[in-house]
């Protein structure tokens, strides 16, 4: 079982440029959920999927958009890459949107704005 | 608002004796509470949950953590540690249908042999 899987793993970016984070999960889960890991402030929420066709901010939404390309698929725009973006970004996938469900991650892609 | 709080930023416990990640939350209506792990360069793992019912939780690799309403707390228990229980260790917090979780800003275990 692959579980949710994370393209690529780093990436380096010059300010401004403009990339796609994919993010793929094998589990038949109809809810997905993009966050962001800095030092010293957990993971917080960008965007989610409750389920295919829906897509909702999360905590820290701006400078970000996503697609739920089918019910296995969830991608993550960054449009125009800013430097506060450096960070560890987790895909994460669960049976259905409820938030008493557990949440399965992805193993992360590090991203430098340079 | 809904936080949660992880007051510890680093654990330090020799192998062997018992350790404590503490967690703290506030959340409106009735709080589902988890604990997540992260070794290094890997994806958050779950370790365990409370949704309802009784107040220890026993989860994976040995771990339990205690729900107290009162105090607003689940800390996270383990009787013995091991080195290999260095991680860093997150709580969160959800509530309702949304599938959103708050999370802690983690607290890194650091077991000596």
């Amino acid at each position: 079982n692959a579980g949710v899987t994370q393209t690529p793993k780093f990436q380096v970016l010059k300010t401004g440029q403009s990339m796609t984070l994919q993010c793929a999960q094998d589990m038949n889960h109809n809810s997905m959920y993009w966050y962001r890991q800095d030092p010293g402030m957990g993971l917080r929420l960008i965007y989610y999927s409750a389920s295919e066709g829906t897509t909702d901010k999360g905590e820290v939404p701006n400078g970000y958009n996503v697609s739920r390309l089918n019910k296995r698929e969830f991608s993550l725009r960054l449009e125009s890459a800013a430097p506060s973006q450096t960070s560890v970004y987790f895909c994460a996938s669960s049976p259905l949107a409820a938030s008493k469900n557990i949440q399965y991650f992805g193993a992360g892609t590090r991203l430098s704005v340079l | 608002a809904q936080s949660v709080a992880q007051p510890e930023d680093q654990v330090n416990v020799a192998e062997g004796n018992p350790l404590t990640v503490k967690c703290t939350y506030s959340v409106s209506g009735n709080p589902y509470l988890f604990w997540y792990v992260q070794y290094p360069n890997r994806g958050l793992q779950f370790l365990l949950k409370y949704i309802t019912g009784d107040n220890l939780v026993k989860g994976s690799y040995g771990f339990e953590a205690e729900f107290n309403k009162s105090q607003t707390s689940f800390h996270l228990k383990k009787p013995s540690a091991l080195v290999s229980d260095s991680a860093l260790y997150f709580c969160a917090s959800g509530s309702g249908n949304t599938g959103k979780l708050i999370f802690g800003q983690g607290t890194t275990l650091q077991v000596k042999p």
